[in-house]
Parts: C-alpha cells; sequence; structure tokens
C-alpha cells in the first residue's frame, strides 16, 4: 500500500528562520515519485518538485532544498531563510509506477505559517 | 489563461439533488484526474482518465459518483443523491502523458461543494 505521512500539522516560525517539512513515505514499488504541493490561502495546488526514486541527489532551488533518504523513506524539504510569502500548507506526494495507476498519495500536509 | 480550470467555483445545493462539476484540463493534456480535499485533510484520488477512457476508477467512493470524459478533453464529474457528506473541495488535475508514470499535475482552483 502506498501511504504518506507528515506529522507536523502546523509550524509556526518567525520570518527568516530556516524550516524542515517531514515527509515519510510507504510503498512497495522498486520505481514510484515524490512530489512536493504548495498550496496557499487562495486554494491552487502549486508544484515545486518531482524526484523519481532512483535519484538520490539532493536538490536546491533558491530558498528550497530537498532531501531524498531512500534508507529512511524520508523526503524532506527545508525553506531557507524563511518569508511570509512561504505561509501556504505544504503536501508530500507519492505516485507509483504507471502500471499501478498514475493517482497520487498525498500526506495530510503541513501548515507553514511565517510571522513577519 | 493556460491552466486547468474548474466550474462552477462553489455549489451549494440541497441533500438529494443531482449536481455536476466541470473541469477543463490545460490543451493537449492527455491524462486527467479528479480529487476531493476535505477541511484539513490532503487530496484523495477519485478517478483517473487517460484520454476518453476512465484508466482507474477505484477512489470513487460508491455508485452516486461518476465521470465522464467524452471527448478526451473536459470532463465533468457527477453526484446523484448528493449528501452531506458530499461537501468537500473537489479538485481537477491533469497532466501530459499520465501513461508513463510520475507526470507533474497540474492542479485546477477547485470546487468547493456544499451540501445543505
Amino acid at each position: 500500500a502506498q501511504k504518506v505521512t507528515q506529522a507536523q500539522t502546523e509550524i509556526s516560525v518567525v520570518e527568516k528562520e530556516d524550516v524542515t517539512l517531514d515527509c515519510v513515505y510507504e510503498t512497495r514499488d522498486t520505481t514510484y515519485y515524490l512530489f512536493w504541493y504548495k498550496q496557499p490561502p487562495s486554494g491552487e495546488l502549486v508544484f515545486l518538485i518531482r524526484r523519481n526514486s532512483f535519484d538520490e541527489q539532493n536538490e536546491i532551488s533558491g530558498r528550497y532544498s530537498w532531501n531524498f533518504q531512500k534508507s529512511t523513506s524520508s523526503f524532506n524539504f527545508t525553506i531557507t531563510a524563511s518569508q511570509v510569502v512561504d505561509s501556504a500548507v505544504y503536501f508530500c506526494a507519492l505516485s507509483g509506477p504507471s502500471n499501478t495507476g498514475n493517482q497520487f498519495y498525498f500526506g495530510t500536509g503541513t501548515s507553514l505559517t511565517v510571522i513577519p | 489563461g493556460a491552466g486547468v480550470s474548474q466550474t462552477p467555483s462553489n455549489k451549494v445545493t440541497e441533500k438529494g439533488k443531482y449536481v455536476e462539476l466541470r473541469c477543463d484540463p490545460i490543451s493537449g493534456h492527455t491524462a486527467l484526474y479528479w480529487y476531493r480535499q476535505s477541511l484539513g485533510q490532503g487530496p484523495e484520488f477519485l478517478i483517473y482518465f487517460q484520454g476518453t477512457g476512465a484508466a482507474d476508477d477505484s477512489g470513487l467512493p460508491n455508485d452516486r459518483f461518476f465521470a465522464v470524459r467524452p471527448e478526451g478533453s473536459v470532463s465533468t464529474l457527477k453526484i446523484q443523491r448528493t449528501e452531506r457528506g458530499d461537501s468537500a473541495v473537489y479538485l481537477c488535475a491533469s497532466s501530459l502523458r499520465g501513461w508513463a508514470g510520475g507526470d507533474e499535475q497540474f492542479f485546477g482552483p477547485g470546487t468547493r461543494l456544499t451540501v445543505l
């Protein structure tokens, strides 16, 4: 079964602090894909990153970075020097190979509030 | 705009009524997905179309829910005999291929359904 756990329900940080959002996943597939999406107050899910199971390289994009560790089944997301505009709900999602369907399995999300 | 659009943005109906929710995917995207998001939860998969056919409808909660995509573009999610528990935000997403696995999904703004 596919499952994503985001244990942090809500996080508050003061602007300019770094914050890490945790994501732990479960799957029996050897090929799978992990995603992070941002859902701002406007409600529309915005794609942030995709990672496939064969690529464990960490990635940095501006203030955002992602740490993928297959050994611990985790795909954590760090925002450096947080800004008020980062306030949103962040979802981690998992999908399997094409022969198992392409639906995403989402975690319950982490609501991040950045206080000015 | 070139994004996924959904209409209506809000729908209020009475228990027992029939509703239709429409999704217009990104032009050229062959895969289309419907999800349901309840308050404080992550999106939950309902159905996935590859072209005109429903490739996976395992997420539809019961036979009151049905979706079509007759021409491989616009899709309609239909809910019969609505119940209060159907109240949620219904999200539509599309992706370029779907069949390859791991496609980034582009989400629409959602339709907020309220069943009184």
